[in-house]
C-alpha cells in the first residue's frame, strides 16, 4: 500500500525558512516523479514542485520559483520541500504526491494527508 | 500557462441522478487530462487519468470523455451515491507549470 507522510508545517513568520518532508512507502520511490500541491484554506489546488525521479530535474511555477527548492533521498525513501522567505500567502495545506511515471507524462496518483503551514 | 476552466462551479444533485463536469483547456492538452476527488479535510483522490482511464479501485459509474482539439473534457458520474458529494478538480499534465481548474462543488440537493 501506499502510503506518503508529510511532517515539518507550523507557524512561522514572514520572511523565515521552513523545510517539509514526506516519507513514502508501499513502492519503489527512486522510479517514480515526486510532487508538492498546495492548497490555501478554502481555495482550489495549486502544484508548486516536481523532481524526477533521479533528481535531475526539478520544476516550479513562477509564483514559486526562486523561493522553493524540492530535492529528494532516495536512500532515505524521502521527499523534501524547502520554502524560504515565507509569505503569507504561503499559508496552505502542503500535498507530498507521488506521479505516475518517472520523469514526464505523469498525474499525481497517490497524495499525502497534507501538512499544514501557517505563516503569520 | 494553460488555463484549466471548470463548469459548473458548483452543482446540486440527488442520489441516483446522473451528473456531468466539464472542463475547458486553453489549448490543447492531448489526453493529458486527470480528474481528482476531494472531500472535506482529505487529499485528492485520482479517479479518471489520460481523458478516459479509470483509476484502479474507482468505481464504474465514473467516466471520462474529451471533444475536441485535447480542449474540451467531461467527467460524468452515471449515478450518484452518498459518498460522492464532494468537489471535483481537472488537471493537465501536459505542459509545465501543471494547473488545475478551479473546482466543481457537487453538493447534495
Amino acid at each position: 500500500e501506499v502510503q506518503l507522510l508529510e511532517s515539518g508545517g507550523g507557524f512561522v513568520q514572514p520572511g523565515e525558512s521552513l523545510i517539509l518532508s514526506c516519507a513514502a512507502s508501499g513502492f519503489t520511490f527512486s522510479t517514480y516523479v515526486m510532487g508538492w500541491v498546495r492548497q490555501a484554506p478554502g481555495k482550489g489546488l495549486e502544484w508548486v514542485s516536481s523532481i524526477t525521479d533521479t533528481g535531475a530535474n526539478t520544476y516550479f511555477p513562477d509564483s514559486v520559483k526562486g523561493r522553493f527548492i524540492i530535492s529528494r533521498d532516495n536512500s532515505k525513501n524521502t521527499l523534501y520541500l524547502q520554502i524560504n522567505s515565507l509569505k503569507a500567502e504561503d499559508t496552505a495545506t502542503y500535498y507530498c504526491a507521488k506521479g505516475s511515471a518517472a520523469a514526464s507524462g505523469y498525474y499525481f496518483d497517490y497524495w499525502g494527508q497534507g501538512t499544514l503551514v501557517t505563516v503569520s | 500557462d494553460i488555463q484549466m476552466t471548470q463548469s459548473p462551479s458548483s452543482l446540486s444533485a440527488s442520489v441516483g441522478d446522473r451528473v456531468t463536469i466539464t472542463c475547458r483547456a486553453s489549448q490543447g492538452v492531448g489526453n493529458f487530462l486527470v480528474w481528482y476527488q476531494q472531500k472535506p479535510g482529505k487529499a485528492p483522490k485520482s479517479l479518471i487519468y489520460a481523458e478516459s482511464r479509470l483509476q484502479s479501485g474507482v468505481p464504474s459509474r465514473f467516466s471520462g470523455s474529451a471533444s475536441g482539439s485535447g480542449t474540451d473534457f467531461s467527467l460524468t458520474i452515471s449515478s450518484l451515491q452518498p459518498e460522492d458529494f464532494a468537489t471535483y478538480y481537472c488537471q493537465q499534465y501536459h505542459y509545465y507549470p501543471i494547473t488545475f481548474g478551479q473546482g466543481t462543488r457537487l453538493e447534495i440537493k
